[in-house]
Parts: C-alpha cells; sequence; structure tokens
C-alpha cells in the first residue's frame, strides 16, 4: 500500500463547477497536510495547508481533513481553466518527518 | 528571496557520463531534500538532509547516485555512470522544521 494514494485522473469539470479532489494515506501518525499544484513542465507549488480535523478555507479553496479515515480532500469552487492542473497530495510521515507525495490528481476545467 | 535555486536546468548527456546537479536551498532554511520526477513513478523522494546530515538516503536508488551537503547554502546530486533510466525531472526543496516545503525549478535531465 502506497503512504498517500489518489486518484489520477483525470477529472474533468466544467467553468465554474466544484472540483473535489480526493487523497488518503496510511500513516496513522501523520498531522500535516498538504496541497500542491503542479503545471505541467513546472515545480510544485503549495496551495494549502493543513493540520487539524475539519475545514480550511482560503479563497476559492477549501481543504478537508478527516483523521479518523485517514482521508484529506480539496474542494476549488468556481473553478477556472487557469486551475487546470495536476494537483498533488502530500503528508508528513514517519520518523524521519519527510514529506512523502501522492502521484496526483490531473484536473481539467473545461469551458 | 530567490527561491532555491537549481543549475542547470537543463542536461543532456549520453550514457555513462557522470552527472552533477546543484541546489541552493532558501536561506535560513535547515532541511533539504531531492526528489526525482517522472510520468510512470510521479515525485520520488531520493535523499534527505536536516541540518547538512542525510537522515533519509533510501530512496536513492542504487550506488550510482550519490548526494552531498558540504554546507547550508550548497548540494549536490551526483550520477555516475548515468543511464536512460535516469532521464527525469530531478527537484530539489528546502524548508524550516516542518514547515513549508519550497520546490527549486528543477533540473530535465535526458541521458541519451
Amino acid at each position: 500500500q502506497k503512504e498517500v494514494e489518489q486518484n489520477s485522473g483525470p477529472l474533468s469539470v466544467p467553468e465554474g463547477a466544484i472540483a473535489s479532489l480526493n487523497c488518503t494515506y496510511s500513516d496513522r501518525g501523520s498531522q500535516s497536510f498538504f496541497w500542491y499544484r503542479q503545471y505541467s513542465g513546472k515545480s510544485p507549488e503549495l496551495i494549502m495547508s493543513i493540520y487539524s480535523n475539519g475545514d480550511k478555507e482560503d479563497g476559492r479553496f477549501t481543504a478537508q481533513l478527516n483523521k479518523a479515515s485517514q482521508y484529506v480532500s480539496l474542494l476549488i469552487r468556481d473553478s477556472q481553466p487557469s486551475d487546470s492542473a495536476t494537483y498533488l497530495c502530500a503528508a508528513i510521515t514517519g520518523t524521519a518527518s519527510k514529506l512523502t507525495f501522492g502521484t496526483g490528481t490531473r484536473l481539467q476545467v473545461t469551458l | 528571496d530567490a527561491g532555491v535555486i537549481q543549475s542547470p536546468r537543463h542536461e543532456v548527456t549520453e550514457m555513462g557520463q557522470e552527472v552533477t546537479l546543484r541546489c541552493k536551498p532558501i536561506s535560513g532554511h535547515n532541511s533539504l531534500f531531492w526528489y526525482r520526477q517522472t510520468m510512470m513513478r510521479g515525485l520520488e523522494l531520493l535523499i534527505y538532509f536536516n541540518n547538512n546530515v542525510p537522515i533519509d538516503d533510501s530512496g536513492m536508488p542504487e550506488d550510482r547516485f550519490s548526494a552531498k551537503m558540504p554546507n547550508a547554502s550548497f548540494s549536490t546530486l551526483k550520477i555516475q555512470p548515468s543511464e536512460p533510466r535516469d532521464s527525469a525531472v530531478y527537484f530539489c526543496a528546502s524548508r524550516i522544521n516542518e514547515e513549508t516545503q519550497y520546490f527549486g525549478p528543477g533540473t530535465r535531465l535526458l541521458v541519451l
């Protein structure tokens, strides 16, 4: 079992809709979670971090964490074509506190 | 701040040659990471330094790969000898403790 798992997609949503990206993790000791966005040919950039159960909102983005279910999600409201990218879920895992990434979900926002 | 700096940005080499990738982390960051990204395997952690000391190198593929961090502002990842399967984008990232990790622009390596 991979430490961080995501559906590879592509996830296609129309402009203006809500995009929902999901992620599960295996290390119950993980406390810190991150969502990165990566445009084609570019490096990953941080969108959101979340450390506590519940929701965290930042503009059009909402991160959700459920530690009991070992589940993290990212909601993007009013999706725009510029949101089309690969979204990487990451968790700090293990005693070495390394950041482990999922394989990413490719999001396509269509006009 | 200039962010994480990597060089070269692109490298094309022939199988069997030595390749050295370089990274300058963000000033003040105490952790540095080397990742490799391919379509097939995604973003893989190769090695992780904390305060210039290697903490976890379990992701280093084999003895052909080595990494050093002689001081807080510089790290190298060396592949010797290189093979076509090493072709990938190599990212360096840095952070302070367990806070946000920032990535460099990456080095695109092509081994012919």
